[in-house]
């Protein structure tokens, strides 16, 4: 059974970094693409970044590019984001999802970890 | 990328078909996914390659995707059938989620 836990959430003031974890306790993580998503406060979801099986690819959405980059450990069954320079507007929870359903719908998603940005 | 629109709120009765729609430019050229989202909770797939559902996932959820235009339609509408419900789409590289609807089962 594929169960995804990401960690690493908190608060950060203006300008810090910060670093999620997913961590997925099935054996096909190596398989998946894997996309991070977020939600701010009280709003809808918004796609961030995805990555490939073997990690060469990835993408983001114009608002992260630079400051976000996403990566895989597939030793450690393991999605990671880092997240620097970052904003009030980054406030959010961020969940990973794997892209296990057909038409790059996620079928699999983590509860999420809470990212709040202030001073 | 897509922009995907939604209509911010829907109401339905119990017992009664819900119609959610998804709207963006050329959105029938491309699949379109459906998540369902109660307060407090991950989302959840309920509809993929407009009109699939994954195992687990009630016959009265059904999907098409046609146009310009995404509908999740929601039949004999249950009380805990109550959330928020997002599509999604895909671009060349990458993913949008339409703003969310609301659906209120009354």
């Amino acid at each position: 059974e594929v169960q995804l836990v990401e960690s690493g959430g908190g608060l950060v003031q203006p300008g810090g970094s910060l670093r999620l974890s997913c961590a997925d306790s099935g054996s096909n993580f190596r398989n998946y693409w894997m996309s991070w998503v977020r939600q701010a406060p009280g709003k809808g979801l918004e796609w961030v970044a995805n990555i490939g099986q073997d990690g060469s690819e990835k993408y983001y959405v114009d608002s992260v590019k630079g400051r976000f980059t996403i990566s895989r450990d597939n030793a450690k069954n393991s999605l990671y984001l880092q997240i620097i320079s970052l904003r009030a507007e980054d406030t959010a929870v961020y969940y990973c999802a794997r892209e296990g359903g057909g038409g790059r719908s996620s079928d699999y998603w983590g509860q999420g970890t809470l990212v709040t940005v202030s001073s | 990328s897509f922009e995907l629109t939604q209509p911010p709120s829907v109401s339905v009765s119990p017992g009664q078909t819900a119609s959610i729609t998804c709207s963006g430019d050329k959105l029938g050229d491309t699949y379109a996914s459906w998540y369902q989202q109660k307060p407090g909770q991950s989302p959840v797939l309920v509809i993929y390659q407009d009109n699939k559902r994954p195992s687990g996932i009630p016959e009265r959820f059904s999907g098409s995707n046609s146009g310009n235009t995404a509908t999740l339609t929601i039949s004999e509408t249950q009380a805990m059938d109550e959330a928020d419900y997002y599509c999604q789409a895909w671009g060349r590289f990458t993913a949008t989620f339409g703003g969310g609807t609301k659906l209120t089962v009354l």
